[in-house]
């Protein structure tokens, strides 16, 4: 069974304090790894897909990377509008039709 | 403007009074799906499809219908709605590389409605 467990919980962070968000999985054989941002009230976006261990992926101040058991969302100098859920998700070679979700990572940056 | 959209955004019903939920997109996609979403538990799959007249089962399908029989719409329907079923509603579409019924469909990015917040009494 596909797992995804998103670290930690919840992340408080100063304006311009650089941090990093872990996504752990479990999957016989990863397709895709994505993730989205959610903010409160709303539909999950969209931010990057990685399918290879190695791989980064950058918008703005955010960068995604990807090793065999892990991603990190890396968000340098984060501003308070960066505020908001971020969700991992996995996708396996073999069930390609289906995403598994984390819980998801609670950041709060405060001006 | 590129959009999944659902209706209504919040119900408040009582135990047994049957319920549909809408979704419709207007940007061609072929998958579509729905998830609930509760605290701590993330994102689950209830149903999802990969083309008109196609559906399939999710993680969490129990007590929950839909059906595709236009591209654009995938309604969810609750026969007997439960206290079990208050949460978080969000439908999604997708397009699907490889072909949308061949062994080796895949899911592309989601685009996600706005959600639905039902509570059940």
């Amino acid at each position: 069974e596909d797992q995804v467990t998103q670290s930690p919980e919840a992340l408080r962070l100063q304006e311009g304090e650089s941090s990093s968000l872990n996504c752990s999985y479990t999957v016989s054989g990863l397709r895709g790894l994505f993730w989205y941002r959610q903010d409160p009230g709303k539909g999950p976006e969209f931010l990057f897909t990685l399918y290879s261990a190695g791989e980064e992926k950058e918008k703005e101040r955010l960068k995604a990377t990807l090793t065999k058991k892990e991603s990190f969302l890396h968000i340098t100098a984060p501003k308070p509008e960066d505020s908001a859920t971020y969700l991992c998700a996995v996708q396996a070679v073999g069930s390609a039709r289906q995403l598994t979700f984390g819980s998801g990572t609670q950041l709060t940056v405060l001006p | 403007e590129a959009q999944v959209t659902q209706n209504p955004r919040y119900l408040i019903t009582v135990t047994g009074k049957k319920l549909t939920v809408t979704c419709s997109q207007n940007m061609n996609h072929e998958y579509m799906s729905w998830y609930r979403q509760d605290p701590g538990l993330g994102l689950r799959q209830i149903y999802y499809s990969m083309n008109v007249e196609v559906t399939d089962k999710g993680d969490v399908p129990e007590g929950y219908k839909v059906s595709r029989k236009e591209k654009r719409n995938f309604p969810l329907i609750l026969e007997s709605p439960s206290p079990n079923q208050t949460s978080l509603y969000f439908c999604a579409s997708s397009f699907v590389s490889g072909g949308p019924l061949s062994g080796r469909a895949a899911v592309d990015e989601q685009f996600f409605g706005p959600g639905t917040r039902l509570t059940v009494l």
